[in-house]
């Protein structure tokens, strides 16, 4: 069946990197995008990106400065990263596959960023 | 970017009961949009796409419809196991966004 696991560090330092891997099984990287998500109470539920089946990528220009997501089709991941994290980027974030929906979710990263 | 306004915030209701959860964009997005499920400490679940698409295994009292700038999801009786918050999200024009969501719980 389809799954997606995310491994990921839970805190961060303040203007650190965040990273995280989806490694996903039941599908194919080469026939699916994979994208991210993320919630706080604050901003509710806020798309962040995708990496389509081809390796293009589309991410929301508000943090088109500090995001990267990338992938290995032999060993079925994809990788977060973002810079300079900041207190408000404390979330709960997420990997989901789909193309204009997202059907399947990973299990979710909760992330703080504090000192 | 698109602005998805759900109404109510929070819909208190007796099992049994007919729903509709309201989703307004604030520009026509044809009918890309979806409706989701989360309850406390899980991931959404994909309810309804394209506005009015079943997805299987979901059950069949959940029903989307709209188009253009209104869109509903109707719960046709609720059961105990509905309650939680529900999202709608569109995907016409980038960045992809998320409606704040209707909180649905017991009366």
């Amino acid at each position: 069946q389809v799954q997606l696991k995310q491994s990921g560090p839970g805190l961060v330092q303040p203007s650190q990197s965040l990273s995280i891997t989806c490694t996903v099984s039941g599908f194919s990287l080469t026939s699916y995008g994979v994208h991210w998500v993320r919630q706080s109470p604050g901003k509710g539920l806020e798309w962040l990106g995708v990496i389509w089946s081809g390796g293009s990528t589309d991410y929301n220009a508000a943090f088109i400065s500090r995001l990267s997501i990338s992938k290995d089709n032999s060993k079925s991941q994809v990788f977060f990263k973002m810079n300079s994290l900041q207190a408000n980027d404390t979330a709960i974030y997420y990997c989901a596959r789909g193309l204009r929906s997202f059907a399947y979710w990973g299990q979710g990263t909760l992330v703080t960023v504090s000192a | 970017d698109i602005v998805l306004t759900q109404s109510p915030a929070t819909l208190s209701v007796t099992p049994g009961d007919r729903v509709s959860l309201s989703c307004r964009a604030s520009q026509s997005i044809s009918n890309y949009l979806h409706w989701y499920q989360q309850k406390s400490h899980e991931s959404p679940r994909l309810l309804i796409k394209y506005a009015s698409q079943s997805i299987s295994g979901i059950p069949s009292r959940f029903s989307g419809s709209g188009s253009g700038t209104d869109f509903t999801l109707s719960i046709n009786s609720v059961e105990t196991e509905d309650f939680g918050m529900y999202f709608c999200q569109q995907s016409n024009s980038w960045p992809w966004t998320f409606g704040g969501g209707t909180k649905l719980e017991i009366k």
